[in-house]
């Protein structure tokens, strides 16, 4: 079974004040690695997808990486706008369905 | 267009009362997906199509029937609802599982 645990639960930043955000998972075979931006109230806004270790992508202050068994979310001097949910996901060979993590909230204070 | 589009945005209903919730995305995707999403809880997976076809159907109880007319839209028939279905209801969409996926904005239900 899949498995998908984010840390912190919780984060507060000053604005410009960069941080990571931790996504680490337990799969059978990564088919893909997901992360979405939720607003309050809000359906999630989707982000990355990450395929393989090693890989990186980015948008704007957004920076995702990938290792065998851990995915990060850099955010590079935050905007008080980067408040948000984050939240992971994993699609396996098992299930191609996503399973999510719990998310990370972040607010990021000016 | 790359924008997946909900209706209503609101609904408020009695447990004896008939409604559906209405979604349509205009990408191109050939997987559509129903979630329902609890305050402070990630989304938690309703039903899945593919091509049209019903995939995926994760032990939702009987009140909730989904529909895929055709390859845009998506429908989720509510019938019989308890206070306890009260959530955010969000329609998705990717080119196929397991893809990214392009959510809606959500029907936030309230079931008296």
């Amino acid at each position: 079974e899949d498995q998908v645990t984010q840390s912190p639960e919780a984060l507060r930043l000053q604005e410009g004040e960069s941080s990571s955000l931790n996504c680490s998972y337990t799969v059978s075979g990564l088919r893909g690695l997901f992360w979405y931006r939720q607003d309050p109230g809000k359906g999630p806004e989707f982000l990355f997808t990450l395929y393989s270790a090693g890989e990186e992508k980015e948008k704007e202050r957004l920076k995702a990486t990938l290792t065998k068994k851990v995915s990060f979310l850099h955010i590079t001097a935050p905007k008080p706008e980067d408040s948000a949910t984050y939240l992971c996901a994993v699609a396996s060979g098992g299930s191609y369905i996503p399973t999510f993590g719990r998310g990370t909230s972040l607010i990021v204070h000016p | 267009d790359t924008e997946v589009t909900q209706t209503p945005k609101h609904l408020v209903m009695g447990m004896t009362n008939k409604k559906s919730l209405k979604c349509e995305q205009h990408m191109g995707h050939r997987a559509m997906y129903w979630y329902k999403q609890k305050a402070k809880k990630p989304p938690e997976l309703m039903f899945v199509y593919s091509y049209e076809k019903l995939s995926i159907n994760e032990s939702v109880p009987s009140r909730f029937s989904p529909e895929c007319p055709n390859s845009s839209l998506l429908n989720l028939h509510l019938h019989a609802l308890q206070p306890e279905d009260s959530a955010l209801y969000l329609c998705a969409s990717s080119q196929a599982p397991p893809e990214g996926q392009f959510f809606g904005p959500g029907t936030r239900l309230t079931v008296l």
